[in-house]
């Protein structure tokens, strides 16, 4: 199975700053990465499909690259209501789809 | 507007059957893969299965492979998961999530319910 690993765990920052949030896959999956963002108590939303196309309704802030293992989350300028848990997922693994292990972002 | 409206959870003693369902609306149900994921009480998401859009092809995760069966009835616009063997690991809030294509691979999950609750214990 491919394994998909998320850095950091976790971080803090405040309002306005960049933030950048990495997925390292265990094999190449060219672009089947996806990001998902949740908040407590709700459901995953699916921010970025892809590796870089944004979904409909989500705010131009968010964008995604990168190619084969190694992909990139960034928010532009946090927003009080992008305070959640981040997770990417593959999509290329023949009948066998794998989360990282999320990404919380907490207020500084 | 799609919605998912997941059931059939509940508290289950280790080694005991519990079948999960989920009721489709909004959309053409027939046109999409429907997955199941799971999220342990404070952990992470984990998917747990996937079936396409005739049933032809599923995929499993090695954690649930042998005791776990999901199906699925088009006509009944509507996703299933049988769980038998069921072990306290298995504890966790379960979504049904819609595939953005009629495949498994290449998936990704659109739309999501709010889940239903599995609590496996003595």
């Amino acid at each position: 199975d491919i394994q998909m690993t998320q850095s950091p765990s976790s971080l803090s920052a405040s309002v306005g700053d960049r933030v950048t949030i990495t997925c390292r896959a265990s094999q190449s999956i060219s672009s089947y990465l996806n990001w998902y963002q949740q908040k407590p108590g709700k459901a995953p939303n699916l921010l970025i499909f892809a590796a870089s196309s944004l979904q409909g309704g989500v705010p131009s802030r968010f964008s995604g690259s990168g190619f084969g293992t190694d992909f990139t989350l960034t928010i532009s300028s946090l927003q009080p209501q992008d305070f959640a848990t981040y997770y990417c997922q593959q999509s290329y693994s023949t009948l066998s789809l794998t989360f990282g292990g999320g990404t919380k972002v907490e207020i500084k | 507007e799609v919605q998912l409206v997941e059931s059939g959870g509940g508290l289950v003693q280790p080694g005991r059957s519990l079948r999960l369902s989920c009721a489709a609306s909004g959309f053409t149900f027939d046109d999409y893969s429907m997955h199941w994921v799971r999220q342990a009480p404070g952990k992470g998401l984990e998917w747990v299965s996937g079936i396409n859009w005739n049933s032809g092809k599923i995929g499993y995760a090695d954690s649930v492979k042998g005791r776990f069966t999901i199906s699925r009835d088009n006509a009944k616009n509507s996703l299933y998961l049988q769980m038998n063997s069921l072990r306290t690991e298995d504890t966790a809030l379960y979504y049904c999530a819609k595939g953005h294509v009629t495949t498994v691979t290449t998936s990704y999950f659109d739309s999501w319910g709010q889940g239903t609750l599995v609590t496996v214990s003595p």
